[in-house]
């Protein structure tokens, strides 16, 4: 089947970076994206990564290796706002059947 | 103002009630899909559709149906709701299925008792 991994939680402190992994079959991958979800809220997007490499969005960045099927999403200059959960999301193949990870909580301390 | 809109916001409805969650997209998008998301399993795809009359399965599509008969709508139905759909589902949609993600809905917060 089609599964992806990524940590459960992590913790950082304001103005610092973190990185957040996911790794994923390979099996009909197409694309990596990353949502971003805040308590009560619905996820939005923040980034898509269909070659392998960086792509940069103002303080987040994601990347991509498709030879070890695995990603990840930098968040630098963190902010209490950033405290959120983020998902990655494979696209498959054959109609883009787009298939997300458990979630990765985020808390930002002062 | 761009947007996909779900309702209701919040259902609470009795086993074997059918009912109906609609969804309506603004964009012009080709892509539409369903989510279920429940505490520990992120999001789980229940549906999905590439165009009119395109609809296929996602991993959890028991218990549920879909169409779109109209590229802006796509509504999502639980024919015989029971307790094990009670959850927190998404409508979202999508220009590319790929470039640029999926815009979702509000939510609809379903309570089968």
């Amino acid at each position: 089947g089609q599964s992806l991994e990524q940590p459960s939680e992590v913790t950082a402190v304001e103005g610092a970076i973190v990185q957040i992994n996911c790794t994923y079959q390979t099996s009909g991958f197409y694309g990596l994206s990353w949502y971003q979800q805040h308590d009560g809220g619905a996820p939005t997007f923040l980034s898509y990564n269909g070659l392998d490499g960086l792509e940069e969005t103002g303080r987040f960045s994601s990347f991509l290796s498709r030879s070890d099927s695995y990603g990840y999403l930098l968040l630098q200059e963190l902010q209490m706002k950033d405290s959120a959960s983020y998902f990655c999301a494979v696209t498959y193949t054959g109609g883009f059947k787009t298939i997300f990870g458990a979630g990765t909580r985020l808390f930002v301390k002062a | 103002e761009a947007q996909v809109t779900q309702n209701p916001r919040y259902l609470i409805t009795v086993t074997g009630k059918k009912l109906t969650v609609t969804c309506s997209q603004n964009m012009n998008h080709e892509y539409m899909s369903w989510y279920r998301q429940d505490p520990g399993l992120g999001l789980r795809q229940i549906y999905y559709s590439m165009n009119v009359e395109v609809t296929d399965k996602g991993d959890v599509p028991e218990g549920y149906k879909v169409s779109r008969k109209e590229k802006r709508n796509f509504p999502l139905i639980l024919e015989s709701p029971s307790p094990n759909q009670t959850s927190l589902y998404f409508c979202a949609s999508s220009l590319s299925g790929t470039v640029g993600g999926y815009t979702f809905g509000s939510g609809t917060r379903l309570t089968v008792v």
